[in-house]
């Protein structure tokens, strides 16, 4: 089973400033079987991105990615407060998926 | 639009067995893509439990698959969750979804389920 670490655990940003969210991953993922979600309190995860770069219906030019192999990096520049959520990234391998333990942005 | 949306009881005792269903409008089962149950536990992250497709064929968590079981009726536009022998670490909220080549796209609102006395 592949495992996917995310880092930090907590990220406390200005708007207008950029985030960088990290996630490793215990084997090679393919870049367009790595996906990016966002969740907010209460919410159902919203598909992002994924690391071939294409973004889901209606997700910003401000969310872009970066990485392969086994680093994968998600990007999100110009940060509005509406940013604020936990962060997932997710793999599928074999018709199996894993998760990220997720990372949490704040917007101060 | 497609719409999924989970129903079934939301307090469950222990060891007796949960069993949830999503419906799904706007789209029909039967014409393809991938039907998922995801879990997460208060204040913790996302667990994915199994992969059906229209097919029947099943892919589990191998950390559940002992207890779970998915199925698919084509007919009501549905697929099912039954997860036996629960205990607390079962208590979440459930959501079911749509996945694809290139992520999930649709979700449930989920379902948040208490495994309880």
């Amino acid at each position: 089973e592949i495992v996917l670490t995310q880092s930090p655990g907590t990220l406390s940003l200005s708007p207008g400033e950029r985030a960088t969210l990290l996630c490793r991953a215990s084997e090679t993922v393919s870049v367009s079987n790595l996906i990016w979600y966002q969740q907010k309190p209460g919410q159902a995860p919203r598909l992002l991105i994924n690391g071939a770069s294409t973004r889901a219906t209606g997700i910003p030019d401000r969310f872009g990615v970066s990485g392969s192999g086994t680093d994968f990096t998600l990007i999100i520049s110009r940060l509005e407060p509406e940013d604020s959520a936990v962060y997932y990234c997710q793999q599928y391998d074999s018709s199996t998926y894993t998760f990220g333990q997720g990372t949490k942005l704040e917007i101060k | 639009q497609v719409q999924l949306q989970e129903s079934g009881p939301g307090l469950v005792k222990p060891s007796e067995t949960l069993s949830l269903s999503c419906g799904v409008s706007g789209y029909s089962i039967s014409s393809g893509y991938y039907w998922v149950w995801i879990r997460q536990p208060p204040g913790k992250g996302l667990d994915w439990i199994g992969t059906i497709f229209r097919s029947g064929t099943t892919y589990y968590n191998s950390s559940l698959k002992s207890r779970v079981r998915m199925s698919v009726d084509t007919s009501r536009n549905t697929f099912s969750l039954s997860l036996e022998s629960v205990t607390a670490a079962d208590t979440a909220v459930y959501f079911c979804a749509r996945a694809q080549v290139g992520g999930i796209h649709y979700w449930g609102p989920g379902i948040r389920v208490t495994v309880s006395s």
